[in-house]
C-alpha cells in the first residue's frame, strides 16, 4: 500500500520560499499523478496543483506565479516550492496520489510567521 | 473555474438514523469519456482526508456499505444510511472534470 509522507520546515519568514518535499513509499512514483493541497487552519481545503511522473504540471490559477512543482524519480518523491510567502499560506500541507486524490499523507503544518 | 457547493454545510445526526448531504456543481462533470468526475472525502477530526466514493457512486474498497453516492450533471447527494459515532467529521466533495480541481466547503457532520 502506497504511503505518502510529507516533510519541511515547519516555520517560514515572510517573503521567502516554502519549500516541501513528499516521499512515497510501498510503490512507484511512475505512472500516477502527484498532487499538493492545503487546509489553513480551522477551514477547507485548497488544491495548490499537481505533477505527473514524467514533470508536467498543472497549477491552480491563484498560486500559478508563485508555485513550482518538481518530481525526482531517483528518489521516489516530489516537491512544492512556493514563494513570496504571507501568512495568508499558513496552512497543513498534504501531498497526495493522484491528480483527484485516491490516498493523502498525513499533512505538515507550515507558519510564516518573522 | 467549476464552484462546487454543499448544503447543509452542518448537519447533526442521532446515530441509526440516516444523513444526505447534498453537493453542486456550476457546471456539468461529465465528460465526453461517459464518467462523472465526483468525489466525496472523509476528514476525521485531526487526520488526512480520505477518499470514500469516486466518479459519484462508486465506493472505495473498505468503505462500508452503509455510504453511497448518486447524481448526474450537476447535482450529487452522498448519502449514509445509519450514522454511527464513527462517521463524525468534515464531508467534502470534489470536481475531478478539470484543473483547477476544486472542492466543496466542506459538511461538517456531528453527532447528537
Amino acid at each position: 500500500q502506497v504511503q505518502l509522507q510529507e516533510s519541511g520546515p515547519g516555520l517560514v519568514k515572510p517573503s521567502e520560499t516554502l519549500s516541501l518535499t513528499c516521499t512515497v513509499s510501498g510503490g512507484s512514483i511512475r505512472n500516477y499523478y502527484w498532487s499538493w493541497i492545503r487546509q489553513p487552519p480551522g477551514k477547507g481545503l485548497e488544491w495548490i496543483g499537481y505533477i505527473s511522473y514524467s514533470g508536467s504540471t498543472s497549477y491552480s490559477p491563484s498560486l500559478k506565479s508563485r508555485v513550482s512543482m518538481s518530481v525526482d524519480t531517483s528518489k521516489n518523491q516530489f516537491s512544492l516550492r512556493v514563494s513570496s510567502v504571507t501568512a495568508a499560506d499558513t496552512a497543513v500541507y498534504f501531498c497526495a496520489r493522484g491528480a483527484s486524490p485516491l490516498s493523502w499523507g498525513q499533512g505538515t503544518l507550515v507558519t510564516v510567521s518573522s | 473555474d467549476i464552484v462546487m457547493t454543499q448544503t447543509p454545510l452542518s448537519l447533526s445526526v442521532t446515530p441509526g438514523q440516516p444523513a444526505s448531504i447534498s453537493c453542486k456543481s456550476s457546471e456539468s462533470l461529465l465528460h465526453s469519456d461517459g464518467k462523472t468526475y465526483l468525489y466525496w472525502y472523509l476528514q476525521k477530526p485531526g487526520q488526512s482526508p480520505h477518499l470514500l466514493i469516486y466518479e459519484v457512486s462508486s465506493r472505495l474498497s473498505g468503505v462500508p456499505d452503509r455510504f453511497s453516492g448518486s447524481g448526474s450533471g450537476t447535482d450529487f447527494t452522498l448519502k449514509i444510511s445509519r450514522v454511527e459515532a464513527e462517521d463524525i467529521g468534515v464531508y467534502y466533495c470534489l470536481q475531478g472534470l478539470q484543473s483547477p480541481r476544486t472542492f466543496g466547503p466542506g459538511t461538517k457532520v456531528e453527532i447528537k
